[in-house]
């Protein structure tokens, strides 16, 4: 079965960039979204289709993705940033998530 | 506004079925362009997919859970139905709903709504 893999925890200081990398096999030829989830919260959907953001997220947050790898950029971040962020990407009509990066701001 | 309720109950007995309700407002399940999926956590863990049903009736599993789901509708009630046979305590977790927007290319759907979820508790 097809597997996207994220690093447990990335760590960023207020104000850095931060770079939450979803790794597959040819992750770059499917779309992949990004899910935000704070303690005890839903996860909320901060990247779509690869690069678009809802409409409410702030512009520091932008996606790309290619070859086999999808990246999650959040650019001057801060401490509301913190948080576990998600990707998923669909796969022959089924959906599949990372395991999950903890992003600590500090 | 998109909004989404979860309810079941919060503690079944191994070998039980688990049947869940998501009630959902703000958007209609007999257009196109849409569909409702259950998502699953663990406490502590990754977020899991389990089901989805589109508007058209069509139905998707996750591989691994397959003979244990069904996803139903109601779109007159604004209600999505999720039954998991054979409950188990590693089954324990929070449950979501959450609703999807659905391109022709499915490709590039997405959750844009999540329920707040329920936790599920398996234990005798």
């Amino acid at each position: 079965s097809y597997e996207v893999t994220q690093p447990p925890s990335v760590s960023v200081s207020p104000g850095q960039t931060a770079s939450i990398t979803c790794s597959g096999e040819n992750l770059g030829h499917k779309y992949v979204c990004w899910y935000q989830q704070k303690p005890g919260q839903s996860p909320v959907l901060v990247i779509y289709a690869d690069a678009k953001r809802p409409s409410g997220i702030p512009e520091r947050f932008s996606g790309s993705n290619s070859g086999n790898t999808a990246t999650l950029t959040i650019s001057g971040a801060q401490a509301m940033d913190e948080a576990d962020y998600f990707c998923q990407a669909w796969v022959r009509n089924t959906v599949v998530f990372g395991g999950g990066t903890r992003l600590t701001v500090l | 506004q998109i909004t989404l309720k979860e309810s079941g109950p919060t503690l079944v007995k191994p070998t039980q079925t688990l049947t869940l309700t998501c009630t959902f407002s703000g958007f209609s399940l007999t257009s196109s362009g849409v569909a409702v999926g259950w998502i699953r956590q663990p406490p502590g863990k990754a977020l899991e997919w389990l089901a989805l049903i589109y508007s058209d009736d069509d139905k998707r599993y996750s591989p691994s859970l397959n003979s244990r789901l069904t996803i139903t509708k109601d779109s007159s009630k604004n209600q999505v139905v999720l039954t998991m046979t054979d409950m188990d305590p590693v089954d324990t977790a929070t449950y979501f709903c959450a609703h999807c927007v659905v391109y022709t290319d499915s490709l590039r759907n997405y959750f844009g709504s999540w329920g707040q979820g329920t936790l599920v508790t398996v234990s005798s």
